[in-house]
């Protein structure tokens, strides 16, 4: 498995609380993710990186907010959680290849806001 | 814009029967393919992707452009294949984003 970890596994918030999920990785790639896991959306993209300090939306940013201050660590913030953001929350990661993109999961993380 | 329909929530079926997890897609370009699997409390993983053109534990999938369609196939499924599928689209050109179907779960009963 890729060096990818994500923290907390597990949180249980109240509504209007900030939130902080944590994505580490070994690997040194350049490309990480955040995607949540809904029934029924499936996966869907929250924000992306493509290098330190190089960060942009994904189809469901609103709400979230995310921070790469360097290669292996990439924070996904939710200013005030919401119960629309009860979700299960995946970090990947890839590099750049020559034609395709593989894209390595993290366990993910549990979240649910009361 | 990009979209990827994976029809089935639910696709039960019984050992040794063939097995066909629908995938289409609207892309206007040359997209990129792939399916990715969740087993039960193992990570999303990688199992195919439409460029190879390999098989991996029996799975085949194939890029129809015409019918903008990318099934995965099995000739003969086994109860470890149980878990959940995702068809996932990468667009041409420099972006490093997939976008993921709504997923298709497969049970296969003993």
């Amino acid at each position: 498995d890729a060096g990818i970890t994500q923290s907390p596994r597990h949180k249980v918030t109240e509504t209007g609380t900030p939130v902080t999920l944590r994505c580490h990785q070994t690997e040194n790639h350049r490309y990480m993710y955040w995607y949540r896991q809904d029934p029924g959306h499936g996966l869907r993209l929250i924000h992306y990186s493509y290098g330190v300090k190089d960060t942009d939306k994904g189809e469901v940013s609103d709400g979230y907010s995310v921070s790469r201050s360097k290669t292996e660590d990439f924070l996904l913030t939710l200013e005030s959680a919401t119960s629309s953001q009860t979700s299960v929350y995946f970090c990947a990661i890839s590099s750049p290849g020559q034609g395709e993109v593989t894209l390595h999961f993290g366990n993910g993380t549990r979240l649910t806001v009361t | 814009a990009q979209r990827v329909t994976q029809p089935e929530k639910l696709l039960s079926v019984f050992k040794g029967a063939p097995v066909e997890l629908k995938c289409n897609y609207s892309y206007s370009g040359s997209p990129e393919l792939f399916w990715y699997v969740q087993y039960s409390r193992q990570r999303l993983q990688l199992l195919l992707r439409h460029i190879s053109r390999e098989s991996i534990k029996g799975f085949t999938a194939d890029l129809n452009k015409g019918e903008t369609s990318f099934h995965l196939k099995k000739p003969f499924a086994q109860e470890e294949d149980s878990a959940m599928y995702y068809c996932a689209l990468r667009r041409d050109g420099a972006t490093n984003k997939l976008i993921f179907g709504t997923g298709t779960l497969l049970a296969v009963q003993p």
